[in-house]
């Protein structure tokens, strides 16, 4: 079974311009994450999403925003891009509700390597 | 909030060396705690979890961990490092719906 996938692998933006993300879940999962992740620190949580119904939101900026479709599939979206949203974005997919992997386990993509110039 | 701190940014072992990572969990509640791996240009895969019950808890690879409620530990231990368990590592504490990771310690494997 293929694994959760992202396009693209790596991108190049400048600054103010905006970014679509994409995911495709493993076949089956309901749930989808996406965190960032800046050069040399942990993964951070941006969203999570169940059946097309945000849950959870971390601490970064309205600029932010995602959604989930009919088929499970999330884009991440960011508007007015600044230096520092270059990072590994990274998503990552689950059968159940919890986005914090105890009752089933979050199976993360290869991610989207974003540079901001 | 529910966190994790790892202690030590860089380990570096010799092949055949054990391996111990060390990570602290700040939690008002009984935590779920994981241990990711990210090799490079790749993401994060999990290495193993304690939820509840056993609190030696073994994974893959033969990486186990021990989780100790008195010291708020959970750290990662393998007895003899090979080459390929070069690689970043994550520490996790995990709510209902989101991830906590700690910032990750670099492992370096010498021959």
């Amino acid at each position: 079974d293929a694994g959760v996938t992202q396009s693209p692998t790596h991108l190049i933006k400048t600054r103010g311009q905006h970014v679509t993300l994409r995911c495709s879940p493993i076949s089956g999962h309901k749930s989808v994450s996406w965190y960032q992740q800046v050069l040399g620190q942990g993964p951070q949580f941006i969203f999570q999403y169940y059946e097309k119904e945000e849950r959870g939101r971390g601490n970064f900026p309205d600029r932010f925003s995602a959604r989930q479709f009919p088929n499970y599939s999330s884009e991440l979206n960011v508007n007015a891009l600044l230096l520092g949203d270059s990072a590994l974005y990274l998503c990552a997919s689950s059968y159940s509700a919890g986005g914090g992997g105890g009752i089933s386990p979050l199976h993360f993509g290869n991610g989207t390597r974003l540079t901001v110039t | 909030a529910q966190s994790v701190t790892q202690l030590g940014s860089h380990v570096s072992v010799s092949e055949g060396a054990l391996v111990l990572l060390r990570c602290n969990y700040s939690s008002s509640v009984p935590p779920y705690l994981f241990w990711y791996v990210q090799y490079p240009n790749q993401g994060l895969q999990l290495l193993l979890k304690y939820t509840t019950g056993a609190t030696l808890v073994k994974g893959i690879n033969g990486f186990e961990a021990e989780f100790k409620k008195s010291e708020t530990s959970f750290h990662l231990t393998k007895p003899s490092a090979h080459m390929s368990d070069a690689a970043e590592y994550f520490c996790a504490v995990s709510d209902d719906y989101k991830l906590s990771f700690g910032a990750g310690t670099t492992v370096t494997v010498r021959a």
